[in-house]
């Protein structure tokens, strides 16, 4: 059973296209986030949510639009695609609300905008 | 708000030598520090963390990492690398009783035969 699952891996789509990621955690983690990895590959959080609520929304183009349905899942709109969009986009999770541990990340999500 | 640094960008290792990777990190509160490994073209693994008590943790694949709390320190070591180690390393701070979890610039790693 995978802990964090995000579809999907790879995404090839042309500038202004709109696009989502979608991401679920099966751990009962009460924290999710996004996490956006540049072509040098340095992490930089977007977006966190804890129990459905935004937490953290870090400067980030209003383009970019999160949605939490539930506590296992929280995906990633994005609209208007542009060429700077392209990275790696991963997704993480912890269980902050009972004792803070290590987040878990899914495999990522490659964007390529073209 | 937390900072880390991490003060090599590449570390170049022949196998069975050691390696220590190493992390530095500035903040006004207390934190819990993590390293994590990337393989190539894969998500980000745990490989030990620091939240309380001993300062010196063991980790997955042989690798441990010590807490120094004067010099605001938490540098990775391994005492003999295989090919396999070779990855991208990221030290990460979280503040104890926060949610973001931020990031060095990380450190590529290369081991050689």
């Amino acid at each position: 059973d995978t802990a964090v699952s995000q579809t999907p891996k790879y995404l090839v789509t042309q500038m202004g296209n709109d696009k989502s990621i979608k991401c679920e955690q099966n751990l009962g983690h009460d924290t999710m986030y996004w996490y956006k990895q540049d072509s040098k590959k340095f992490l930089k959080i977007m977006f966190s949510y804890n129990n459905k609520e935004l937490i953290i929304n870090e400067t980030v183009p209003n383009r970019f639009s999160p949605k939490s349905p539930d506590k296992a899942h929280l995906n990633l709109h994005i609209n208007s695609l542009e060429l700077g969009d392209s990275a790696v986009y991963f997704c993480a999770s912890s269980q902050v609300g009972r004792g803070n541990t290590e987040a878990f990340f899914g495999q990522g999500t490659r964007l390529t905008v073209v | 708000a937390q900072s880390v640094t991490q003060l090599d960008s590449q570390v170049p290792v022949f196998e069975e030598a050691p390696v220590e990777l190493r992390c530095n990190y500035s903040s006004s509160v207390s934190v819990y520090l993590f390293w994590y490994v990337q393989y190539p073209n894969q998500g980000l693994q745990l490989l030990l963390k620091y939240l309380s008590g001993s300062t010196l943790v063991k980790g997955i694949n042989g690798f441990e990492a010590e807490f120094n709390k004067s010099q605001t320190s938490f540098h990775l070591r391994k005492p003999s690398v295989h090919i396999s180690d070779t990855a991208e390393y990221f030290c990460a701070v979280t503040p104890s009783n926060d949610y973001k979890l931020s990031f060095g610039a990380g450190t590529t790693v290369t081991v050689r035969a």
